[in-house]
């Protein structure tokens, strides 16, 4: 089945820095990209998704890339700020089963 | 918000007994899914549904089984709990092609 490996599991960054996770899927056929942010206490929000048809996608200083030949995609914040502190998952679901499987998370931290 | 409701919110239960968590939709969406959150493991898929008396497992699904006999209810039952379960559980929705929405989240302890 799909498995979707996500580095680092922490990350601390010092305010107006960027800050960068990865990861990693094994399913070829995994077409769609999520990634979620989870704060203390709720449930994971979406920030960002992209398809395999698209590279990269932006949303203000949140910004996602995807490598098809290499099965990786990654999370790009810049200027961060402190409510950017969280937790941070990627996911991926494969084309047609509707399974939406889960990297293992990176707490980030962001300093003042 | 879409809204989904998990309950109970919390529980605290003795190991061997059974245990039914309910996550309850208004959305209509199709997919359904109840992930455990264990640190170091982020979140894990149980079971999903893809529609009603539809279900699969996911890739910690022993221990655990789950229903759905209508569009807006998908229950989670530990049919003997086992201290190993003691984590916090979320359910989650979809309507195909688009984002997933969480519960608030259970937690559970099986002492």
């Amino acid at each position: 089945g799909e498995n979707v490996e996500q580095h680092p599991s922490t990350l601390s960054v010092q305010e107006g820095d960027s800050a960068v996770i990865k990861c990693t899927y094994s399913d070829s056929a995994s077409n769609y990209f999520p990634w979620y942010k989870q704060e203390l206490g709720k449930g994971p929000q979406l920030i960002i998704d992209i398809r395999s048809n698209v590279g990269e996608k932006k949303d203000q200083r949140i910004a996602v890339t995807l490598n098809k030949t290499a099965k990786h995609f990654s999370l790009h914040i810049t200027e961060t700020q402190p409510e950017d502190s969280a937790v941070y998952f990627c996911a991926s679901i494969i084309q047609g089963a509707q399974k939406l499987v889960f990297g293992q998370g990176t707490r980030l931290t962001i300093n003042p | 918000d879409a809204g989904i409701t998990q309950s109970p919110r919390h529980k605290v239960t003795e190991t061997g007994t059974p245990v039914t968590l309910r996550c309850h939709q208004t959305e209509n969406h199709r997919y359904m899914y109840w992930y455990r959150q264990d640190p170091g493991h982020g979140l894990r898929l149980i079971h999903y549904s893809y529609g009603v008396k539809d279900t699969d497992k996911g890739e910690v699904s022993d221990g655990y089984s789950v229903s759905r006999s209508k569009t807006e209810d998908f229950l989670l039952t530990l049919e003997s709990a086992t201290s190993s379960q003691t984590s916090v559980y979320f359910c989650a929705t979809r309507q195909g092609g688009t984002e997933a929405f969480f519960g608030q989240g259970t937690r559970l302890t099986v002492v």
